[in-house]
């Protein structure tokens, strides 16, 4: 079964640095997304694409964070000057259509980023 | 805004009882609604969805779950616990002018033998 795959698992940065985690969606999928977990709360909405652009984006989704379509395959996260609060676990997903018409996302396993 | 509220961090159940994971949610308009669940390790895999239509929905794993309007519920059941149903299981909602997944907090199960 298809499946989104996402790198790297986990990764540990020092404040400061800059950070891109990698998601390779499902082939055919056209629109791609980004949500957060920090340990212990909520599963968090961050940024949508379609068309090379950014279709919707939370308030969490500031000047620090920018998403990219590289290529045909890969949809990458960048967060410029990490903080401590970044420490989260980041979910990339895409969705075939769109998922404002009842569209599935299907979300990858997740990337563990640690800001020390 | 939307919200979603799960009742029960966790719950925890007899292998071959009844699971009951209750979500409720806030919307100002009709929502799309979800259950996904999350192994160890793994991502959220979509158990069900409501968009319209009839009102109890059928998913994976004998899983079922019933919108119910004038109660702003969908409340997961499964008739029979199995072991490998211990997981996390996530209630979200989403505006049908949105591409946001709204999620609640997440209910544990774990099955006991």
């Amino acid at each position: 079964e298809p499946e989104v795959t996402q790198t790297p698992s986990h990764q540990v940065t020092q404040m400061g640095q800059e950070v891109i985690l990698r998601c390779v969606p499902i082939s055919n999928h056209l629109y791609f997304y980004w949500y957060r977990q920090i340990l212990g709360q909520k599963v968090e909405f961050l940024v949508s694409f379609y068309n090379n652009e950014i279709s919707e984006k939370s308030e969490i989704f500031d000047d620090q964070f920018s998403v990219e379509r590289p290529d045909g395959s890969n949809f990458t996260l960048k967060i410029r000057s990490t903080k401590l609060e970044d420490s989260a676990m980041y979910f990339c997903a895409s969705s075939r259509g769109e998922a404002i018409s009842g569209n599935t996302i299907y979300f990858g396993e997740g990337s563990w980023l640690t800001v020390v | 805004a939307q919200s979603v509220t799960q009742l029960g961090s966790h719950v925890s159940v007899s292998e071959g009882a009844l699971v009951l994971l209750r979500c409720n949610y806030s919307s100002s308009v009709p929502p799309y609604l979800f259950w996904y669940v999350q192994y160890p390790n793994q991502g959220l895999q979509l158990l069900l969805k409501y968009t319209t239509g009839a009102t109890l929905v059928k998913g994976i794993n004998g899983f079922e779950a019933e919108f119910k309007k004038s109660e702003t519920s969908f409340h997961l059941t499964k008739p029979s616990a199995h072991m490998s149903d211990a997981a996390e299981y996530f209630c979200a909602v989403r505006k049908s002018s949105s591409y946001k997944l709204i999620f609640g907090s997440g209910t544990r199960l774990l099955v006991r033998p």
